[in-house]
């Protein structure tokens, strides 16, 4: 079975410090959609970023970009200056048609 | 607004009982989603849908059942064989194609009395 593997189960970042949230996946197919999402105490899921398996580029989106390795199979989510809001669990998401989450990543910003 | 209502926030079931957990979305998405969350941990896919009238079981199927006779709605019943019902359940659509975001509902949270 195709997976998402995020190694990091808890992290630690100091305020205004960049952080790089692994992932890793299993794929077969030849086009895919990446996605992270970050999902605060609430409980509500926050869609953070996208790439597409044929995308050229690195996606980028204010503060987050997504260092995608595609030869490597990973998608690195990278958080720069980090801020107090952004300690939350972060989850890796593979679209091949079906979704396929990671465990996640909680992360904790310390002051 | 466009987005994803799930209903009740709060629920709690008896012992033998079945529940119905409700999710509509009004983005005109042909596919829905739903998935099991426990404490502390990831997202495990029960059933998803991709179009009227057809779903298909994810990893964690047993114990639960869906229907899809609109589009605009995926309730998802929580029937007595679920003998650990207890969770965070979250209702999810997308539109078409690989890049398009996955839209959440608030999720209902499931409790054994």
């Amino acid at each position: 079975a195709q997976k998402i593997t995020q190694t990091q189960p808890g992290m630690f970042v100091q305020e205004k410090e960049a952080v790089t949230l692994d992932c890793t996946y299993d794929t077969s197919d030849p086009s895919y959609g990446l996605f992270w999402y970050k999902q605060p105490s609430s409980g509500e899921m926050i869609f953070l970023i996208y790439q597409g398996s044929y995308d050229q580029q690195n996606a980028t989106e204010g503060r987050y970009s997504l260092n995608f390795q595609k030869a490597r199979k990973s998608a690195n989510l990278v958080i720069s200056a980090s801020q107090l809001g952004d300690s939350a669990m972060y989850f890796c998401v593979k679209n091949t048609g079906k979704l396929i989450f990671g465990q996640g990543t909680t992360l904790q910003v310390k002051p | 607004d466009g987005g994803i209502t799930q209903s009740p926030k709060y629920l709690f079931r008896k012992e033998g009982q079945n529940v119905t957990l409700s999710c509509e979305q009004n983005l005109n998405h042909d596919a829905m989603y739903w998935y099991r969350q426990d404490p502390g941990q990831g997202l495990r896919l029960i059933y998803y849908s991709q179009i009227v009238n057809d779903f298909q079981k994810g990893d964690i199927a047993e114990g639960y059942s869906v229907s899809r006779e609109k589009k605009e709605s995926f309730p998802l019943t929580v029937t007595s064989a679920q003998k650990n019902p207890t969770a965070f359940y979250l209702c999810a659509s997308m539109g078409g194609g690989n890049n398009e975001k996955l839209f959440f509902g608030s999720g209902t949270q499931l409790s054994v009395l």
